[in-house]
Formats: structure tokens, C-alpha cells, sequence
């Protein structure tokens, strides 16, 4: 199983960023993914999922109406489309099922 | 707060066993699997036990897991000074239309 992150980066409060994550090792399109965050020097916190068939969608309260998580099954990928973006927003990005890629890094600061 | 509720910290001796437990509820882990990660410092998390007492390729016969109702347990036998890390657990809430749910973490040390 091979979890890759990417799309991360710093950007100012208010703006956007898309994150992606690349599957392989394991039959994607089956599978609910989810992404993961973790701010610096804190724990695990869930940020939203979906199912194989994207039929079910669901967000963490902290950022419901300003992310979007989206899949490619032809692609086996993951999205996350940050809106909106706050400074508490800054964190390492995990993706997977219940194992998590390497993470990419964002940083929100003015 | 975390839903799942770990004790801050354990330690242990080389070649002594430590328990780590992570308490929840019937709508996380009273319901589904437990996950157990390693974390260490500057690394990102490692999978280190799934569906409860799975361990992944590569991952130490001395890590199992356990679960008893709404409570789970990580336990470590013969500890290793490489088993200093910080560990969590996590579960799939179904309650709130489901997610994840993780313990705030707890950190190992190895005296």
C-alpha cells in the first residue's frame, strides 16, 4: 500500500489551496478515504471523508462549507479543496483508509 | 478534547511489558474496529495495529491489541528503546453521520 501526498504549501489567510493523494497497493475504488490532519505539536484530528461510490460525504464541523473532498476512482486519487483558508488550518495533510500517507505540509500566515 | 480518551503518558524498562488503554463508547469503538498508530517525533504516524489486533507487514509480533466493550488496549512486550514514540488510537464514530474519532495521544517513553 502506497499513500502520496501533495499540493501543499503556504498560503495567506483567505486563500485556497488543493491537496491530492495517489493510491496504490490496494483496490481504491472499494475503499472510504479520508483526510487526516495534524497541527504542530498536536494530535490526529479527522477532517472528512467519502466512500467508494461517493455516496457518502461528511466533514468536521471545523471545516464544513469551506473544504471539499472529491475522488477519481479512474485515477485512484483523493481531493481536498481548502477554501477560505485560516491560520488554524495550518497542518500536515494526511489521506488514506485508516493507514495515512506521508503527509503534506500547509501553512496559513500572513 | 479528544472522543476517545487515552492516559497522557507510560513508561517502561528495556524488556518490560506496557499497557496502553483507550477508552470510548458504544457509537465508536463499542460498535467497530480500533486503529492503533506510532508516531515518532518529526515523523508522520505509522500504522501499527488495524481491525483491532491486525498487525500490518512488518510490524512486531510484540505489539497486539485488544478490545472489550467500549474500551481497547495496546499492549507491548519487550519494549525496545526504538518503541519510544507517541501513540494513538482512533475508531469510526457512526453517531453525527460518522468519522473518525482518535485518543489525544500517548507518550512512551523508554527509561
Amino acid at each position: 500500500v502506497q499513500l502520496v501526498e501533495s499540493g501543499g504549501g503556504l498560503v495567506k489567510p483567505g486563500g485556497s489551496l488543493r491537496l491530492s493523494c495517489t493510491a496504490s497497493g490496494f483496490t481504491f475504488r472499494t475503499y472510504r478515504m479520508s483526510w487526516v490532519r495534524q497541527a504542530p505539536g498536536k494530535g490526529l484530528e479527522w477532517v472528512a471523508s467519502m466512500s467508494g461510490d461517493s455516496s457518502f460525504i461528511n466533514y468536521a464541523d471545523s471545516v464544513k462549507g469551506r473544504f471539499t473532498i472529491s475522488r477519481d476512482n479512474a485515477k485512484n486519487s483523493l481531493y481536498l479543496q481548502m477554501n477560505s483558508l485560516r491560520v488554524e488550518d495550518t497542518a500536515m495533510y494526511y489521506c488514506g483508509r485508516f493507514d495515512l500517507g506521508q503527509g503534506t505540509m500547509v501553512t496559513v500566515s500572513s | 478534547q479528544s472522543v476517545l480518551t487515552q492516559p497522557p503518558s507510560a513508561s517502561g524498562t528495556p524488556g518490560q511489558g506496557v499497557t496502553i488503554s483507550c477508552s470510548g463508547s458504544s457509537s465508536n469503538i463499542g460498535s467497530d474496529y480500533v486503529y492503533w498508530y506510532q508516531q515518532v517525533p518529526g515523523t508522520a504516524p505509522k500504522l501499527l495495529m488495524y481491525a483491532t489486533n491486525q498487525r500490518p507487514s512488518g510490524v512486531p509480533d510484540r505489539f497486539s491489541g485488544s478490545k472489550s466493550g467500549t474500551s481497547a488496549s495496546l499492549a507491548i512486550s519487550g519494549l525496545r528503546s526504538e518503541d519510544e514514540a507517541d501513540y494513538y488510537c482512533a475508531a469510526w464514530d457512526v453517531s453525527r453521520g460518522g468519522s473518525w474519532v482518535f485518543g489525544g495521544g500517548t507518550k512512551l517513553t523508554v527509561l
